[in-house]
């Protein structure tokens, strides 16, 4: 069936540091990836989205890359802060944003 | 402008009782939908609608209902709570959004749900 999965269930890094999240899709006729964050006792919140025609697109101190060949998403944060620390969910979607499989979830872990 | 509101917080049941949370969205969104989030895994899909009087199943459906009277409103209801329900549920509403390529989800802060 359809999923979207993640790598990695944490992740810790260094304040600082870069973080590379990573997820994996298995329709590959998904038009459309969201990243979100979760952090503690609050609900998702989108971060950068990419569309199935492109293969990488930057946000403030976020890049989201998609690889359609091997069905790869993945976040990059640059300088890690203390506030990334959250769970980062990819999502796929269709062009009408419902019926969106989510993955998992990463935990991310900053280290001061 | 208050986005994705839902109610209540939290909320203890007790196995059999009936239960609805409320959602309301104020940003004009067609689409909404119900998730729930159990612990360590990803948001599910409960029930899902594109417009007023239009409602549809997602991945894990049964034991609740839903409705759409208004393009504002999308509740869920909990016919007889069961343990298997206890998680939290987010209410999400979809549109557009500037400098997005697509439709993206606004979610609201959860409803801790816990049925004894």
């Amino acid at each position: 069936g359809e999923s979207v999965g993640l790598h990695l269930p944490t992740l810790s890094v260094q304040e600082g540091d870069n973080s590379i999240i990573n997820c994996a899709y298995s329709n590959s006729a998904s038009d459309y990836f969201i990243w979100y964050k979760q952090e503690s006792g609050k609900g998702p919140q989108f971060i950068i989205d990419i569309r199935s025609n492109m293969d990488k697109r930057q946000g403030q101190r976020v890049t989201v890359l998609l690889n359609k060949t091997v069905k790869h998403l993945s976040l990059q944060i640059a300088a890690t802060q203390p506030g990334d620390s959250a769970v980062y969910f990819c999502a796929e979607t269709d062009t009408g944003g419902f019926k969106t499989i989510f993955g998992a979830g990463t935990r991310l872990f900053v280290k001061a | 402008n208050a986005g994705v509101t839902q109610t209540p917080k939290f909320q203890v049941l007790k196995t059999g009782q009936s239960m609805t949370l409320q959602c309301a969205q104020d940003m004009n969104h067609e689409y909404m939908s119900w998730y729930r989030q159990d612990p360590g895994m990803g948001l599910r899909l409960i029930h899902y609608s594109v417009g007023a009087g239009i409602t549809d199943q997602g991945e894990v459906p049964n034991g609740y209902n839903v409705s759409r009277s208004t393009t504002e409103d999308f509740p869920l209801r909990l016919l007889s709570a069961a343990p298997s329900q206890t998680s939290v549920y987010f209410c999400a509403s979809s549109g557009t959004r500037t400098g997005s390529s697509g439709n993206t989800i606004y979610f609201g802060e959860g409803s801790w749900l816990t049925v004894v």
